[in-house]
């Protein structure tokens, strides 16, 4: 058990909706990040966020947002939602001092 | 060209070989991840390093800065060893994670 938390597990929904997936860092951590896990283009870095400000962003859609509360649990938005955002969406946690990341169990995003 | 790349893709093992698993990189990184993905998805993290060698258990990794290269070894292989590896390296320029598509390991008994 990493200590980081996500939720829902598991998320089916159709195309043209919206979902929010949720994502509580280890106790301590003040950075968190968005991974996206799909079929034909691997892992792939979304965003992070430390400290409720966003720090750095890869390949995120313009369709996606994210924040950070001042509880520090982040939430990702996917909206117009499309077949091919059916993926595992990870959100990891680190600490200030050091990079290693802790990773959540995942949410399995089905877009039907 | 992908800037992470790892082989084997696939890897097949009777329990107790010993495993290599390669990772080369064409970017200036600060530190690279060698991170193990179980058939039910969950990702742990395994190893970060940033210079020389790290062991834990019956894993071993090594990075060679100079030539962007780095092994991940499994001795005495085991079934529960049965995973995707992946390695990823956080870029120095763009403090980001890139990683590689993965190594399929299947230990048999």
């Amino acid at each position: 058990d990493s200590g980081v938390t996500q939720t829902p597990k598991h998320l089916i929904t159709a195309t043209g909706q919206r979902v929010t997936l949720r994502c509580s860092p280890r106790s301590g951590d003040l950075s968190v990040y968005w991974y996206q896990q799909s079929l034909d283009q691997g892992l792939q870095f979304l965003i992070q966020y430390y400290n409720g400000e966003e720090r750095a962003k890869g390949n995120i859609l313009e369709r996606f947002s994210a924040q950070q509360f001042p509880d520090l649990h982040s939430e990702l938005n996917l909206s117009s939602l499309e077949l091919g955002d059916s993926a595992l969406y990870f959100c990891a946690s680190s600490g200030w001092y050091t990079d290693t990341q802790y990773f959540g169990p995942g949410t399995r995003l089905t877009v039907l | 060209k992908n800037e992470v790349e790892q082989s084997p893709q696939n890897l097949t093992a009777q329990e107790g070989e010993f495993i290599t698993i390669n990772c080369s990189y064409s970017v200036g990184i600060s530190a690279l991840h060698w991170l193990q993905q179980h058939p039910g998805g969950g990702i742990v993290s395994l190893f970060m390093l940033s210079s020389g060698k790290k062991k834990h258990g019956r894993l071993i990794a090594t990075i060679n800065i100079q030539e962007k290269h780095s092994s991940l070894h499994i001795t005495a292989s085991h079934p529960r060893d049965s995973a995707v590896y992946i390695c990823a390296v956080l870029s120095y320029n763009t403090d980001k994670l890139i990683f590689g598509t993965g190594t399929r390991l299947q230990v048999f008994p």
